[in-house]
């Protein structure tokens, strides 16, 4: 079956460092893959997507290219902030006739910002 | 416009109780899904509805789990003889159809269930 692996976190940076939380994933087809991002005492939010490989996804600050050769998504953004901290989760979805679009997750990664 | 709300946010419950969780979706939203997010688990995904129609059940953990959705709109997730492992957050989204093309989902705050 579908799978999303992630980095554990959590990962801890001073503001404006550069972050990158990588992301690989095992389909049977051809998903779309999805970075997700729950701030602390809030709802799981989408923060970028990508359809097709070499789309590049980007929201915030934040990109990640879709790359079918190594089959990953990673989460990249040059300059991080306090506010960025939040816990990450990658997913892919593949369109199902019994799940809908239905999401796969990764376990999530946990940012830490110091000011 | 409103999003998708549940209720109640917490719920504690004793083991062996009967628990109901409510998924009020965004209107006009006809896919419906349930997920649960749990320490030992992550995120994983239990069942999902095109209308009032759940295709495949065979993502609830066990037959203690039922749900149902009623009128295209609310639907609402059961778990009887609760048990510890059940403990976990409840989540819930909507898209605008499920299927076809992939489809933004819309989740809500969910519901911590407790089983003590």
């Amino acid at each position: 079956g579908d799978s999303v692996t992630q980095m554990e976190g959590p990962v801890t940076l001073s503001e404006e460092a550069f972050l990158t939380i990588n992301c690989t994933y095992t389909a049977t087809g051809y998903p779309s893959l999805f970075w997700y991002v729950q701030y602390p005492g809030e709802g799981l939010q989408l923060l970028l997507k990508a359809t097709k490989a070499d789309d590049k996804g980007s929201n915030k600050g934040f990109e990640a290219t879709y790359r079918k050769e190594t089959t990953s998504f990673h989460l990249e953004k040059g300059s991080v902030q306090v506010s960025d901290s939040a816990v990450y989760f990658c997913a892919l979805s593949e369109v199902n006739n019994n799940a809908g679009n239905m999401l796969t997750f990764g376990g999530g990664t946990r940012l830490m910002v110091k000011p | 416009g409103a999003g998708v709300s549940q209720s109640p946010s917490n719920k504690v419950t004793e083991k062996g109780k009967d628990v109901e969780l409510r998924c009020d979706p965004i209107s006009g939203h006809t896919a419906l899904y349930w997920y649960r997010q749990s320490l030992g688990q992550g995120l994983e995904f239990l069942i999902y509805f095109q209308g009032n129609s759940a295709p495949d059940k065979s993502g609830l953990p066990s037959d203690r789990f039922s749900a149902e959705r009623t009128g295209g709109s609310v639907s609402t997730l059961t778990i009887q003889r609760t048990q510890q492992e059940d403990s976990a957050v409840y989540l819930c989204a909507s898209s605008p159809r499920g299927g076809g093309q992939t489809y933004e989902q819309y989740f809500g705050p969910g519901t911590r269930l407790t089983v003590t």
